[in-house]
């Protein structure tokens, strides 16, 4: 089953509020990937981080890695009707023994603003 | 354009008729993928493939078959299709064989199993 766990599943905020959703493993991830999917479209890539503790701007979004490599965020400023939408993370799961498992996906927060 | 294309778009089928789903990308990307999208569970991975005639099972495996003959294309086959296969069906391709680099979905393909 999946085992990056997502929260929350949604979000209700008011155009021009703050937005944050909320990714953790229970186990180290090589990297964090997250997308955004349109109402009716399809995941579109957003950004990749790597490093422990990175954190990269896009504009009004701000992504962010943990320390131990097992969490993420994705906070976006001033919310604005466009950015309707799920967004996922998705991670590689690496194992104690060395091994590493697919690219799983969250199940998505869906952001929903009313104007 | 470097894209993802899938096909149908759209198909309503009844249960046990096989069917193939179509995807085929033009970016020269290893390895590809498939993923079903269902409500309140999030994208799941169907089957995979790191490079032409290497396949795997995702999380998701039972009732799918694929093949990777050639590079640019990786269809999705029922063999015998069943109601709860009912969902939004998503190719994707990436770069690298071990599946970690971007992502490029296609548009999606919606199957409903009466």
């Amino acid at each position: 089953g999946q085992q990056v766990m997502q929260i929350p599943q949604y979000q209700h905020v008011q155009e021009g509020e703050d937005f944050t959703t909320y990714c953790n493993s229970s186990t180290t991830l090589s990297n964090i990937q997250w997308y955004k999917q349109r109402p009716g479209g399809h995941p579109v890539f957003l950004i990749q981080l790597v490093k422990s503790g990175e954190v990269k701007k896009q504009k009004r979004l701000t992504f962010q890695f943990g320390e131990a490599k097992k969490n993420s965020s994705l906070h976006i400023t001033a919310t604005q009707t466009t950015d309707v939408g799920t967004y996922f993370c998705a991670g590689i799961r690496l194992y104690s023994g060395g091994g590493a498992d697919g690219l799983t996906f969250g199940k998505g927060t869906h952001l929903i603003i009313q104007p | 354009e470097a894209q993802v294309t899938q096909n149908p778009r759209y198909l309503i089928t009844v249960t046990g008729k096989k069917l193939t789903v179509t995807c085929s990308q033009n970016m020269n990307h290893e390895y590809m993928s498939w993923y079903r999208q269902d409500p309140g569970l999030g994208l799941r991975q169907i089957y995979y493939s790191m490079n032409v005639e290497v396949t795997d099972k995702g999380d998701v495996p039972e009732g799918y078959k694929v093949s990777r003959k050639e590079k640019r294309n990786f269809p999705l086959i029922l063999e015998s299709p069943s109601p709860n296969q009912t969902s939004l069906y998503f190719c994707a391709s990436s770069y690298g064989t071990s599946g970690s680099d971007e992502q490029f979905f296609g548009p999606g393909t919606r199957l409903t199993v009466l």
